[in-house]
């Protein structure tokens, strides 16, 4: 059975930094693109950022790019995402989502984490 | 960006209603396309993928159609379990976006 449990998210202040990790089991997880996908609260699904299977492939939302760093080890079965420069724009529950397919990009979001909240305030 | 537009954004409906939610592209994405059921503070869930594959595990009264910028999602008997937000999503191109989720209510 695949899983995927989500960490990092809490309190951080505006300018502030913040890691998100994703911790992945039951699929062979270097075979798989993976997806960070956030919802703001009460709001709808905004895709954030994804990468390849071996990490080489990174793609960005112009909302993050540049800020956002997303990266995986694939010998922890882990994917994480660096947030740097937050603001209260990305305040949202962060969900980690496994991509359906081997290649780059892959979008099909097969599996998903429970979410963790990133709020950014003062 | 490619814009997804779903409609309605609502709606009411009663146990073994047929309910039918659409949800067109800005530009044509082939069969690029993707259902999604959301239940409140769950994560989503991927029902339809390449505008009419069944996810594995999920009951075949949903269904799926469409191709190039027109996509229906159908529930033939809406059920208890179905009350839910649904959303569509494009996977044709990066970024792949997301239309803004329909909610079904009981009636």
């Amino acid at each position: 059975e695949v899983q995927l449990l989500e960490s990092g998210g809490g309190l951080v202040q505006p300018g502030g930094s913040l890691r998100l990790s994703c911790a992945a089991s039951g699929f062979r997880f270097s075979n798989y693109a993976m997806n960070w996908v956030r919802q703001a609260p009460g709001k709808g699904l905004e895709w954030v950022s994804g990468l390849s299977g071996s990490g080489g492939a990174t793609y960005y939302a112009d909302s993050v790019r540049g800020r956002f760093t997303i990266s995986r080890d694939n010998s922890k079965n882990t994917l994480y995402l660096q947030m740097n420069s937050l603001s209260a724009e990305d305040t949202a529950v962060y969900y980690c989502a496994k991509g359906q397919c081997s290649g780059t990009p892959c979008y099909n979001l097969d599996s998903w984490g429970q979410g963790t909240l990133v709020t950014v305030s003062s | 960006d490619i814009q997804m537009t779903q409609s309605p954004s609502s709606l009411s409906a009663s146990v073994g209603d047929r309910v039918t939610i659409t949800c067109r592209a800005s530009q044509s994405i082939s069969n690029y396309f993707n259902w999604y059921q959301q239940k409140p503070g769950k994560a989503p869930n991927l029902l339809i993928y390449a505008a009419s594959t069944l996810q594995s595990g999920v009951p075949s009264r949903f269904s799926g159609s469409g191709s190039g910028t027109d996509f229906t999602l159908t529930i033939s008997s809406l059920q208890p379990d179905d009350f839910a937000t649904y959303y569509c999503q494009q996977s044709y191109t990066t970024p792949p976006t997301f239309g803004g989720g329909t909610k079904v209510e009981i009636k």
